[in-house]
């Protein structure tokens, strides 16, 4: 079965380092996103991405973030200058519309950053 | 605005009882979609249902079952006969069908411990 690949499965970085979150979704889908979990908290969506371009973002998604489709399979998301608050599993999620019609987002299994 | 409220933070039962987790969805959209993610201990976040709002009809999987009620803009959630290895995080979102993203609204999330 298909499923968004997501490496590393943790990631431990000195705070002002830049880091790349690395994200294969499914090959056919269309959608991309990016969703936070800071430990013991909700999931919050960080940023949509479609046709080669940011579709929506939230507020949490400021200048230091990033995302790119390098080559038309990875998906990333650059933290410029990382801080503790940076610190939370990330996650990835692809969806062949836009994930309200036929059918739900697709997760990976999510990296955890560790900003110390 | 849109928002999903999850009041059960967290919610102890023995194994084999029945348990009920609370959602209730705020939105202006007439059509919008509600989901239900489980993200057990290894920290991924599994698929569970997803219901538009035309769609009022209770569902059962095996031990699951949802009762969608837009009067009250309820979409509970139900564990029958519940097993240790039910025990997680449940998380229930929504997509409204405005969005042109299809970005999922959390709730803060249900952990729910089945005790043997």
């Amino acid at each position: 079965e298909p499923e968004v690949t997501q490496t590393p499965s943790h990631q431990v970085t000195q705070m002002g380092q830049e880091v790349i979150l690395r994200c294969v979704p499914i090959s056919n889908h269309l959608y991309f996103y990016w969703y936070r979990q800071i430990l013991g908290q909700k999931v919050e969506f960080l940023v949509s991405f479609y046709n080669n371009e940011i579709s929506e973002k939230s507020e949490i998604f400021d200048d230091q973030f990033s995302v790119e489709r390098p080559d038309g399979s990875n998906f990333t998301l650059k933290i410029r200058s990382t801080k503790l608050e940076d610190s939370a599993m990330y996650f990835c999620a692809s969806s062949p519309n836009r994930g309200d019609r036929n059918t739900e987002a697709f997760f990976g299994q999510g990296t955890r950053l560790t900003v110390v | 605005a849109q928002k999903v409220t999850q009041a059960q933070t967290e919610i102890s039962v023995v194994e084999k009882e029945d348990v009920t987790l609370d959602c209730v969805y705020e939105t202006r959209d007439t059509t919008y979609y509600l989901f239900w993610y489980k993200q057990p201990p290894s920290g991924e976040l599994v698929f569970l249902i997803r219901r538009n709002s035309f769609d009022e009809q209770n569902e059962i999987s095996g031990r699951y079952s949802w009762n969608f009620q837009k009067s009250t803009s309820s979409f509970n959630f139900t564990i029958t006969a519940s097993q240790v290895v039910d025990s997680a995080v449940y998380f229930c979102a929504l997509s409204e069908g405005s969005s042109n993203t299809g970005k999922l609204i959390f709730g803060q999330g249900t952990t729910l411990q089945v005790k043997p």
